[in-house]
């Protein structure tokens, strides 16, 4: 079975700083998708970021970015000029088998932003 | 455009008694699932289903039920609630050959007294 484990149950950073949430993964598949949700106090589900385990492109959306390494089975988001919004429960996520069948998150991190 | 609505959000059950938590989304994604979220756990996969009329236990299936005669429609019964399934549920839909994106409802928060 696929494990998701995200190490930092909280996270605090500076408005405006940087921050990087770690999430590694265990798998034996080689065709695979890696996701960071976030929920925010209103309890929605919001997709951050999209990774193909085929592309060795690391995804960005704006201000969000992954480190995408595949040997060690490693996934972390990268957070610029943090802003006060982006104060959440952030979740790492794998998919596999076509995705017929269910993500694998991670337990969570939460993200303090200080004004 | 509605999406993916759950119905109700909130509800308080006792102990013993049914408690179904229905799921709509008008997208016609083939694929819909059922989550449940805890604190220290994340969400873990309850059911999901490929398509209407198939269904299959996800991790951790016990005193749950659902079907799906409709490929809009995936409702959990909790045939005979306990203060364990006290948790928050959310139901979400993917397209099928897709790139594994699930799209959430907005979760129902169940409280088993």
């Amino acid at each position: 079975a696929q494990t998701v484990t995200q190490s930092q149950p909280e996270m605090s950073v500076q408005e405006a700083e940087t921050v990087t949430l770690s999430c590694t993964y265990d798998t034996s598949e080689s065709d695979y998708y890696l996701f960071w949700y976030k929920q925010p106090p209103s309890r929605q589900m919001i997709l951050v970021i999209r990774q193909e385990a085929y592309k060795q492109q690391n995804a960005t959306e704006n201000r969000f970015s992954v480190n995408f390494q595949k040997a060690a089975k490693s996934f972390s988001l990268k957070i610029s000029d943090s802003q006060l919004g982006d104060a959440a429960m952030y979740f790492c996520a794998y998919g596999s088998g076509g995705g017929a069948d269910g993500l694998t998150f991670g337990k969570g991190t939460h993200l303090i932003i200080q004004p | 455009d509605a999406g993916i609505t759950q119905s109700p959000r909130y509800k308080i059950t006792e102990t013993g008694r049914q408690v179904t938590l229905m799921c709509h989304q008008t997208w016609s994604h083939s694929y819909m699932f059922w989550y449940r979220q805890d604190l220290g756990h994340g969400l873990r996969l309850i059911y999901y289903s490929a398509a209407a009329d198939i269904t299959d236990k996800g991790e951790v299936p016990d005193g749950y039920v659902v079907s799906r005669s409709k490929t809009e429609n995936f409702p959990l019964t909790l045939e005979s609630a306990t203060r364990s399934q006290t948790s928050v549920y959310f139901c979400a839909s993917s397209i099928a050959g897709s790139s594994y994106e699930q799209y959430f409802g907005p979760g129902t928060r169940l409280t088993v007294t």
